[in-house]
This record gives C-alpha cells, structure tokens and sequence, in this order.
C-alpha cells in the first residue's frame, strides 16, 4: 500500500527566503507525481506535475524534483513572499492518487 | 471554461437523511473522482471513474454510492448520512491515467451530519 510522507507539517520562514519542501512515497512504481497549493477553505491549485520519465519541473519560481529510485520528490520554493503562504500537497498515482497531509507553509512579511 | 464544479457548496443533513452531491466537468475529461478531506488525516480517495458508465472503489467508499451516466458528470450519494460522513469533499477530474493524469480540483462541498 503506497504510503506518502511529507515533513514537515509545518513551516514557518522570513520573505524573500528559498525554501524546500518534502515528499517521500513508499512504492516507486508511481506514473507521476504532483504538486498542489491549497489555500483556507478552498480547493487544491494544481503546481506542477512530474511525470515518471522526467527528473524535474520548474514554473516561475516553483521548481519541483522527482527521484522514483528513492522515493522522494522535493517542491523549491525561490525568493518566498507573503502571498505563498498556503498548505502544499503532493500526490502519487495514478489512477488511485495517494496524498500527502500537507505542509502548512507561512512566509512572514 | 469552468472548470470543475460542485453542488451544493454547503449542506447540513441529520443522521439517517439522504443527499447527493453533483460534480461536473467541462474539460472533456475522461476520469473522474471523489475525494473526502478530513483534519489530520489529508485527502482520501472515495470512488472514482475512468469513463462513462464505469466506476471503482477507492480508500474509503464504504457508506457511499456513485454513478457516471455522463461523461462530464459524476454523483456521489450517501443513502442514510452518519456523524463520521462530516468532511470537506472534493471531486476532481483528469484527462486520462497514467503519466498526463493531472487532476483539476472542484471548490469542495462542506457537508455536516448532525
């Protein structure tokens, strides 16, 4: 049964900080990998999407990574600002998608 | 486009009453799903559907029933609502499975049993 990990359940950095979020996953037999932002009572934002070919992703200041041999994939955040603070998911799969709890992120201002 | 969407945005039931939550779809996706998100324990998958007419089980589908008539729609009902059906659900859709299976998200569905 794929399990996803990611740590820290929480972070909290100064503006203009780069910062690198956590995922790990159990079973390597995945077809991708993606990234989601989630903002207080609304729905999941899609960030990125790492297939299983692929090594890495990047959008804007947003660059995600993909190591199926060992399970991890990590979500760089550059030049953090206040409008970034949000909860961020990965998801293993699919079809049947396997989420992470997330990683409350709170960029100070 | 709109995107994915949800009806109803709130719902408050009592143990026991029935209701179905609509999902559509406008992307012309093939797979759709049903997510329920709960505090401490993340998003988990409930059923899903990967075409008209077909649907599976997921994490959790116990208490749940689903059906796929349409393409761009997907229904999630509970036949008699209980406490621990409480949660934020979610419907997303995908264009297919595998390596281009990036999931578009709906705004969710607050629901309360009481």
């Amino acid at each position: 049964k794929q399990e996803v990990t990611q740590i820290p359940a929480a972070l909290s950095v100064p503006e203009g900080e780069n910062l690198v979020l956590n995922c790990s996953f159990t079973d390597s037999a995945i077809y991708n990998l993606q990234w989601f932002r989630q903002d207080p009572g609304k729905g999941l934002t899609s960030l990125l999407l790492i297939q299983s070919s692929q090594r890495e992703q990047t959008s804007g200041r947003l660059n995600a990574s993909l190591d199926k041999s060992s399970g991890r994939s990590t979500l760089y955040i550059a030049a953090s600002q206040p409008g970034d603070s949000a909860t961020y998911l990965c998801a293993v799969g699919p079809p049947k998608q396997r989420f992470g709890k997330g990683t409350k992120l709170t960029v100070n201002p | 486009n709109a995107g994915v969407t949800q009806t109803p945005k709130f719902r408050v039931l009592k143990t026991g009453q029935s209701m179905t939550l609509l999902c559509a779809q406008d992307m012309n996706h093939e797979y759709m799903y049903w997510y329920r998100q709960d505090p401490g324990m993340g998003l988990r998958l409930i059923h899903y559907s990967v075409g008209e007419g077909t649907t599976a089980k997921g994490e959790v589908p116990d208490g749940y029933n689903v059906s796929r008539l349409k393409k761009q729609n997907f229904l999630l009902g509970l036949e008699s609502a209980a406490p621990s059906q409480t949660s934020v659900y979610f419907c997303a859709s995908s264009y297919s499975g595998r390596a281009l299976n990036e999931q578009f998200f709906g705004p969710g569905t607050r629901l309360t049993v009481l």
